[in-house]
C-alpha cells in the first residue's frame, strides 16, 4: 500500500509563474518530510525538507508547506525555470525508523 | 565531498551471468542504501546497511546479494537475473539518526538484462 502518494503525473507551468506540486501521506508516524528532484538516468537529488514541529520551509525559489491535519505537504517553485522541468519525489520518514518512502513522482515541464 | 559514487553506469547481462554493481562514499556517513527504479516509478527500497550491518532486506529475492565490506564501500553482487529485473539501481547514503536525516544518492546504474 502506497503511503506516500502524490496524485498529479504531470504538471506543466510557464516560465515565471508559480509551481506547486502536491503530495498526501496516509502515515501518522511520520515527522519528516522530503521532497528531491530527478533528471532522466540520474540519482534523485535533495531539494528540500520540513519537520512535523514547522509548517513552513523555505529555501531560495522553493518553499514547502506542511498541513499535519490534512496529511498533505506542497512544494512551490516560485519563480519557475525551464531548468526546473524535471521529476519531483516527496519522501516521508519516521525518524525513529530511518526508513524513507517516496510517492511516485510528479514530471514538471517549465515551458519557455 | 558530498557525492556518492556508483559504477559501472550502464550494465548489460545474460540470464546467467555474475556482475557486481559498487557504490562508494567519502562523507562519513554511517548508513548505506541499494534502491531500485522502474520508469515512472518511485525509488523502490531494498536492503540498508547501518554500521556495516545488514539492518533492513525488504524481502528482496537471493539472486541479489548485498555486501558492506567498510563504511565507505557498499556492492550489489547479481546472479541468474531475470529480464524484470532491468531497471536503474541506486545507491544512498546518510549520516543516520541526524535530527535533518537525508538520502545523498548516486546517478545510478542502469542494468538491463537480457
Amino acid at each position: 500500500d502506497q503511503q506516500v502518494k502524490q496524485n498529479s503525473p504531470s504538471l506543466s507551468v510557464q516560465e515565471g509563474r508559480i509551481s506547486i506540486l502536491n503530495c498526501d501521506y496516509t502515515n501518522s508516524m511520520f515527522d519528516y518530510f522530503l521532497w528531491y528532484k530527478k533528471y532522466p538516468a540520474e540519482g534523485p537529488t535533495f531539494l528540500i525538507s520540513i519537520s512535523s514541529i514547522k509548517d513552513k520551509n523555505e529555501d531560495g525559489r522553493f518553499t514547502v508547506f506542511l498541513n499535519k491535519s490534512a496529511k498533505h505537504l506542497s512544494l512551490h517553485i516560485v519563480p519557475s525555470q525551464p531548468g526546473d522541468s524535471a521529476v519531483y519525489f516527496c519522501a516521508a520518514s519516521a525518524r525513529t525508523g530511518n526508513q524513507f518512502y517516496f510517492g511516485t513522482g510528479t514530471s514538471l515541464t517549465v515551458i519557455p | 565531498d558530498t557525492e556518492v559514487t556508483q559504477t559501472p553506469k550502464h550494465l548489460v547481462m545474460g540470464m546467467t551471468n555474475k556482475k557486481s554493481l559498487k557504490c562508494e562514499q567519502h562523507m562519513g556517513h554511517r548508513a548505506m542504501y541499494w534502491y531500485k527504479q522502474k520508469a515512472k516509478k518511485p525509488p523502490e527500497l531494498m536492503f540498508v546497511y547501518s554500521y556495516e550491518k545488514l539492518s533492513i532486506n525488504e524481502s528482496v529475492p537471493s539472486r541479489f546479494s548485498p555486501e558492506c565490506p567498510n563504511s565507505s564501500l557498499l556492492n550489489l553482487h547479481l546472479h541468474a537475473l531475470q529480464p524484470e529485473d532491468s531497471a536503474l539501481y541506486l545507491c544512498a547514503s546518510s549520516p543516520w539518526g541526524a535530527s535533518d536525516e537525508k538520502l545523498f544518492f548516486g546517478s545510478g546504474t542502469q542494468l538491463s538484462v537480457l
